[in-house]
């Protein structure tokens, strides 16, 4: 029962590099999001998605691309990694979110450095 | 638009002894609210969620929370804390107009004292 697989774990960028964050469920669910946690500043929304082919900006999207070929995958690319990209990465899906009813799984988490 | 404030960052229980996590919540329609947990280097895990049924609410692990509309709170509460329940918690709210967004609050770190 893998449910939702984040993909690396941990990463180290110089700026200017860029780089892909994969996202994988295994639940069939139509919602999938990105977040970053910061501390002090708990989590925000970076992309997300309510079905294949359909995305839209969160809070924080700006140097973040989406997209969602399948069901499954949901990546998150980084155009020109900044050291303000600098953060906890993690996805998350949910089976449905209209009406704030669904519940949110998380991934594990991808940890970006960027020096 | 929608918010959430939790009033604590940091609170410290001595094993046994109760719980008390504040979160107090803005929506312009009728919300829907959540808690999660999150233990150290792990994605977050719902612990409950309120969604206009039974104000108290009862979750995983012995938390449950109760929606007060009228103070536009919703706490999370123990009676009795384990050392396993040393993690973050984050309130979580969400508008029930059909938006896709939920507002996470900046987390309240729990910590056990044995």
């Amino acid at each position: 029962n893998a449910g939702v697989t984040q993909t690396p774990k941990f990463q180290v960028l110089k700026t200017g590099q860029s780089m892909t964050l994969q996202c994988a469920q295994d639940m069939n669910h139509e919602y999938m999001s990105w977040y970053r946690q910061d501390p002090g500043m708990g989590l925000r929304l970076i992309h997300y998605s309510v079905g294949a082919g359909i995305t839209d900006q969160g809070e924080v999207p700006n140097g973040y691309n989406v997209s969602r070929s399948t069901t499954e995958d949901f990546p998150l690319r980084l155009l020109s990694a900044a050291p303000s990209q600098t953060s906890v990465y993690f996805c998350a899906s949910s089976y449905k979110l209209a009406g704030g009813s669904g519940e949110l799984f998380f991934g594990e988490g991808s940890r970006l450095t960027v020096l | 638009a929608q918010s959430v404030t939790q009033l604590d960052s940091h609170v410290s229980v001595s094993e046994g002894t109760p719980v008390l996590l504040r979160c107090n919540y803005s929506s312009s329609y009728s919300p829907s609210l959540f808690w999660y947990v999150q233990h150290p280097n792990k994605g977050l895990q719902l612990l409950l969620k309120y969604t206009s049924a039974a104000t108290l609410v009862k979750g995983i692990n012995g938390f449950e929370a109760e929606f007060k509309k009228s103070e536009t709170s919703f706490h999370l509460t123990k009676p009795s804390a384990h050392m396993s329940d040393a993690a973050e918690y984050f309130c979580v709210v969400s508008d029930s107009n059909g938006n896709e967004k939920l507002t996470f609050g900046t987390g309240t770190r729990l910590t056990i004292i044995p």
